[in-house]
């Protein structure tokens, strides 16, 4: 079967850095979705891994590892606006969503 | 470019009723996706609609179906609804088939009393 697995809920205080680690077991994996879902609305693209290695985009990051079955997003110089919920999505046809972890950033 | 749009946002149903819900796409998307998201069970995918048809099917029952129109908008139909459909439906569409970068909607919150 499929399977993705991440933390429920995770805090952090502004300005330091989190990682939010997800793992996957799937078959026919083509690539890692991370998405960034404010409460009440809809998410929002952050980044795609479809390779082994780490994608830098500003303060966001995405790291993946095929042959482990894992990724993670690191959130650097952490913001009140980063309190979200954070969604890894293995890409296999179609995509298979965890259930997302909540993150919660303190002042 | 406007984004993805759906309605209603907001619905009350009573058990037993149908609904259906609408989704229009990014101009130029094909593919049509849709979740249910409820908070133990995060975003579960119910079905992709790509060219009007069908191309990926979800885990749930037969009360559940979709359909796709030559514009891409799409809908989604649930019947005999149970208080276990309470949920935000969200769908989302991309321009390939199959697992692509997607755009989702606002969702449309559903209540079943």
């Amino acid at each position: 079967g499929q399977n993705i697995d991440q933390p429920t809920e995770m805090t952090a205080t502004e300005g330091a850095i989190v990682q939010i680690n997800c793992t996957y077991q799937t078959s026919g994996f083509n690539g890692l979705f991370w998405y960034q879902q404010h409460a009440g609305e809809a998410p929002t693209f952050l980044s795609y891994n479809v390779l082994d290695g780490l994608e830098e985009k500003g303060r966001f990051s995405s790291f993946l590892s095929r042959s482990k079955g894992y990724s993670y997003l690191l959130l650097k110089e952490l913001q009140m606006k980063d309190s979200a919920s954070y969604l890894c999505a293995a890409s296999i046809d179609k995509l298979i969503f965890g259930t997302g972890t909540r993150l919660q950033v303190f002042p | 470019k406007a984004g993805v749009t759906q309605t209603p946002r907001y619905l009350i149903k009573t058990r037993g009723q149908q609904v259906t819900l609408s989704c229009s796409p990014i101009s130029g998307h094909r593919s049509v996706s849709w979740y249910q998201q409820t908070p133990g069970q995060g975003l579960q995918f119910l079905f992709e609609y790509f060219s009007e048809t069908q191309r990926n099917k979800g885990n749930f029952p037969g009360r559940f179906s979709g359909r796709q129109f030559s514009n891409s908008r799409s809908e989604m139909n649930v019947s005999t609804l149970e208080l276990g459909d309470s949920a935000l439906y969200l769908c989302a569409s991309s321009l390939a088939a199959g697992g692509g970068e997607q755009y989702f909607g606002p969702g449309t919150r559903l209540t079943v009393t």
